[in-house]
């Protein structure tokens, strides 16, 4: 157990829909981090929030947006899903909010839009 | 940017026989590299990590990986595999400081009794 919880598990839905999919990170950690796997692209970086705040960002469709509550919880919404988006979204913690690569996962949410 | 890439995406050795699995990073800067292990149906957990001390690095699980600067590879080892072996591996690179992990496209080891 790495301590992050991601809710929900699984998730199904319709094209042109819009989903939320929330993240716990371990206790203490500040840095919440949400990354796309799919088959054909592998594990893609979409964004990081370090302590509410927004410290970088990757291959995140304008669709998508997340935030980081007080609380440290992070939810990323996705809209007008297309059937493309059906990936495992997985949420992951650290302590600090420089990179030092030793990220903790959660065990996903799998998306899927049809 | 920093980039990985993993040769093979899926490699099958049998129970007790050697596990190499093969990573090639690209960066401008000195890199930081990581080995990730994805179990089914769970998320991702560090194997072990490279960040500019011993090259010979040893994690979790019996493995090792050695950074060899002038091949620019990072491969993952492990003398004897064991049934409990099978699952995805990752190997991952960053720099210090803001810039994101960023992973290979995965290698998926099977182990054959």
């Amino acid at each position: 157990d790495s301590g992050v919880t991601q809710t929900p598990k699984h998730l199904i839905t319709a094209t042109g829909q819009r989903v939320t999919l929330r993240c716990s990170p371990r206790s203490g950690d500040l840095s919440v981090y949400w990354y796309q796997q799919s088959l054909d692209q592998g594990l893609q970086f979409l964004i990081q929030y370090y302590n509410g705040e927004e410290r970088a960002k990757g291959n995140i469709l304008e669709r998508f947006s997340a935030q980081q509550f007080p609380d440290l919880h992070s939810e990323l919404n996705l809209s007008s899903l297309e059937l493309g988006d059906s990936a495992l979204y997985f949420c992951a913690s650290s302590v600090l909010g420089m990179n030092t690569g030793e990220l903790f996962f959660g065990e996903g949410s799998r998306l899927t839009v049809l | 940017a920093q980039s990985v890439t993993q040769l093979g995406s899926h490699v099958s050795v049998s129970e007790g026989a050697l596990v190499l699995l093969r990573c090639n990073y690209s960066s401008s800067v000195p890199p930081y590299l990581f080995w990730y292990v994805q179990y089914p149906n769970q998320g991702l957990q560090l194997l072990l990590k490279y960040t500019s001390a011993a090259t010979l690095v040893k994690g979790i699980n019996g493995f090792e990986a050695e950074f060899k600067k002038s091949e620019t590879s990072f491969h993952l080892t492990k003398p004897s595999a064991h049934m409990s072996d099978a699952a995805e591996y990752f190997c991952a690179v960053s720099v210090w400081g803001n810039t994101p992990l960023v992973f290979g496209k995965g290698t998926r080891l099977s182990v054959i009794a």
